[in-house]
């Protein structure tokens, strides 16, 4: 069964910082998500990349997708505190009846 | 158009217990998947329906059941609950089994005592 894992799980950084969220995931996909989860909150979709170095972007919000490699970067610049939340990854296991498998999610702070 | 909406918001159930979630989809889906989501991790798959037949089913105990309604909307059952299946169950919607939108609903909050 296909595995994804976030990295970092935590991410305390401060205003105005950049940083990246990884998503690396372990056989073959042709869909990935991710999405954003606000404490006791449902999921928000920030972005659905489906092709091998798709690249979209939202205000401060970044992914791309390396199918090749297997990962996914999510790209935070210039953080403002409305970003903390947490961020999850997910990928379509094409071989699992498409089966969506979720990373562990990464709890990010923005500090003032 | 109204967004996908679960019902109940929470509720607290004993051991033992079966309990009954329900979702609606967004006006003109037709398919409805099922998550769980123990806290500190991420959803976990358990169903999805389209057009009242299942398409997919996680890796979840015979406890767990589902069906899809003429409407699409959808219920969620678990018999003899245990204190593991406290969660957030989310009902997610999207056009068709291989549309890749997805909208997920507030989620219901499930307390096993």
């Amino acid at each position: 069964e296909l595995k994804v894992e976030q990295n970092p799980l935590f991410l305390s950084m401060q205003e105005g910082k950049n940083y990246t969220i990884y998503c690396n995931y372990s056989t073959t996909s042709d869909r990935l998500y991710w999405y954003r989860q606000d404490p006791g909150k449902s999921l928000e979709s920030l972005f659905v990349l489906l092709s091998n170095g798709a690249v979209k972007q939202e205000g401060r919000l970044m992914a791309s997708l390396d199918t090749k490699a297997r990962l996914s970067t999510l790209h935070i610049t210039a953080a403002v505190h409305d970003l903390s939340a947490t961020y999850f990854c997910a990928v379509v296991d094409a071989g699992n009846n498409r089966k969506l498998i979720w990373g562990l999610g990464t709890s990010l702070a923005v500090n003032p | 158009d109204a967004g996908v909406t679960q019902s109940p918001t929470h509720l607290i159930k004993t051991r033992g217990q079966h309990v009954t979630l329900r979702c609606s989809p967004i006006s003109g889906h037709k398919s409805v998947s099922w998550y769980q989501q123990v806290l500190g991790q991420g959803p976990q798959f358990i169903f999805q329906y389209y057009e009242k037949e299942e398409r997919g089913r996680g890796n979840f105990p015979d406890r767990f059941s589902a069906r899809q309604f003429p409407n699409y909307s959808s219920e969620l059952n678990v018999n003899a609950l245990l204190l593991g299946d406290s969660a957030l169950y989310l009902c997610a919607s999207s056009r068709t089994y291989l549309s890749y939108e997805q909208y997920f609903g507030p989620g219901t909050r499930l307390t096993v005592t």
